[in-house]
């Protein structure tokens, strides 16, 4: 199946830094890929669909300068949190659909944030 | 914004023992998918069953789609200690035509005694 690859898998900052997640495709081209943030034993909540070559649409509720998203290649799509605090910490996980099945997403393996 | 209910919210069986798992969901839909998710990791398709089909089987899973109740039950025959996770029913949204992102529901806790 799909791979898709989330780095780093967890990362510890301090309060006002900025964090930088990677999600790739490793095996299939993804002009789309998708942003989720999960509480501790709770659901996926949608944050954000990264569109490759133009700007990512985010979920209402969602700052868009809060968490910056770049898809730059069909591979690759990135998130920033800029500026972080506590309350953002959280795990994060991106998915991609590979375009020649039906919406069936894969995920990356997440990332979780931890910030001082 | 969650659309799925899951329950139970946590299911502990015997190893061997079938489990059911359901979903509601409260919009229309394309598809209904379900997904695993072990502690701290990333999420893996199931199975996907689409809005014109009632029953679906893959493997030791059997998935149910009730368009009229907007309810879904995920069924794990025999099951094994590998099995335990949490399980999670996921919607598309919109037209299904695109790309769009998943609703997930708010997921079940599988626990499987050996």
């Amino acid at each position: 199946g799909a791979v898709v690859s989330q780095h780093p898998s967890r990362v510890i900052c301090k309060s006002g830094t900025s964090v930088k997640i990677e999600c790739r495709s490793l095996d299939f081209q993804a002009t789309t890929m998708f942003w989720y943030r999960q509480f501790p034993k709770q659901s996926l909540m949608l944050m954000a669909t990264s569109n490759e070559g133009s700007k990512a649409t985010y979920e209402q509720g969602v700052e868009k300068d809060k968490f910056l998203i770049n898809h730059a290649s069909l591979t690759l799509s990135t998130l920033t949190v800029t500026s972080a605090h506590p309350e953002d910490s959280s795990f994060y996980i991106c998915s991609a659909r590979d375009m020649g099945v039906e919406n069936i997403q894969y995920f990356g393996a997440g990332t979780r944030l931890s910030v001082l | 914004s969650q659309q799925g209910e899951e329950d139970p919210q946590a299911l502990s069986i015997q190893e061997g023992e079938n489990a059911t798992m359901n979903c509601s969901y409260k919009t229309s839909i394309n598809n209904l998918q379900w997904y695993r998710q072990n502690s701290g990791r990333g999420l893996v398709h199931l199975i996907l069953i689409r809005s014109n089909e009632r029953e679906k089987h893959s493997g030791r899973l059997r998935v149910t789609l009730d368009t009229s109740k907007k309810s879904s039950s995920l069924l794990i025959t025999a099951s094994r200690a590998a099995d335990t996770a949490s399980y999670f029913c996921a919607s598309t949204r919109g037209s299904g035509g695109g790309a769009d992102g998943l609703t997930f529901g708010k997921g079940t806790h599988l626990i499987i005694q050996p």
